[in-house]
């Protein structure tokens, strides 16, 4: 099956700079990879997506860029605000080629800690 | 915040219970996957719901089962619970089964003693 490797575990940044978390996936038939964040006590929050036939999406301060060749996918957030902190997951999915259902795979996680 | 309800917020239960969770679905939605995910861990896919029938299983073991009704809001059922089932239990859910947009609810925060 698929795996995701996340990394790093844990990201400290100065509120403004930039913070970039890096995933690895195994499975070359994965084609959609999202984004979430998660809060202390809430659900995973879909912040952004990328599908196999893109390499780079952005949507305002966050941006992600997907590798296919290599097996890897990026978050980039830049001007980093208070408010970013929280835990990032990153995820990958097969989809259903009729076959049914594999679900997302995640990675551990970073826990991404904005210094003021 | 999505549409996706669960229900309850926090259970304790002690080993070799059951337990019953509920999930409803964002308006428009029709399929419910549900994950566990543990402290400090990625939530882990448990099985997936379409039309009222599994689409989809995790490496779960079948103590772990599920419905989903014809409103698309979901149950998922845990029997002879293990220490090791505590965790907390996501549902989210999306349209369609192919790789669409997955939204989470809060989630149930299972403790089994």
């Amino acid at each position: 099956g698929e795996n995701v490797e996340q990394h790093p575990s844990t990201l400290s940044v100065q509120e403004g700079d930039s913070a970039v978390i890096k995933c690895t996936y195994s499975d070359s038939a994965s084609n959609y990879f999202p984004w979430y964040k998660q809060e202390l006590g809430k659900g995973p929050q879909l912040i952004i997506d990328i599908r196999s036939n893109v390499g780079e999406k952005k949507d305002q301060r966050i941006a992600v860029t997907l590798n296919k060749t290599a097996k890897h996918f990026s978050l980039h957030i830049t001007e980093t605000q208070p408010e970013d902190s929280a835990v990032y997951f990153c995820a990958a999915s097969t989809g259903d080629s009729g076959g049914g259902a594999d679900g997302l795979t995640f990675g551990k996680g970073t826990h991404l800690i904005i210094q003021p | 915040e999505t549409g996706v309800t669960q229900s309850p917020t926090h259970l304790i239960k002690t080993r070799g219970q059951q337990v019953t969770l509920r999930c409803s679905s964002q308006s428009g939605h029709n399929t419910v996957s549900w994950y566990q995910q543990a402290l400090g861990q990625g939530p882990q896919f448990i099985f997936q719901y379409y039309r009222e029938e599994e689409n989809g299983r995790g490496n779960f073991p079948p103590r772990f089962s599920g419905l989903q009704f014809p409103n698309y809001s979901s149950e998922l059922n845990v029997n002879a619970l293990e220490l090791d089932d505590s965790a907390l239990y996501l549902c989210a859910s999306s349209y369609g089964t192919r790789d669409n947009e997955q939204f989470f609810g809060p989630g149930t925060r299972l403790t089994v003693l």
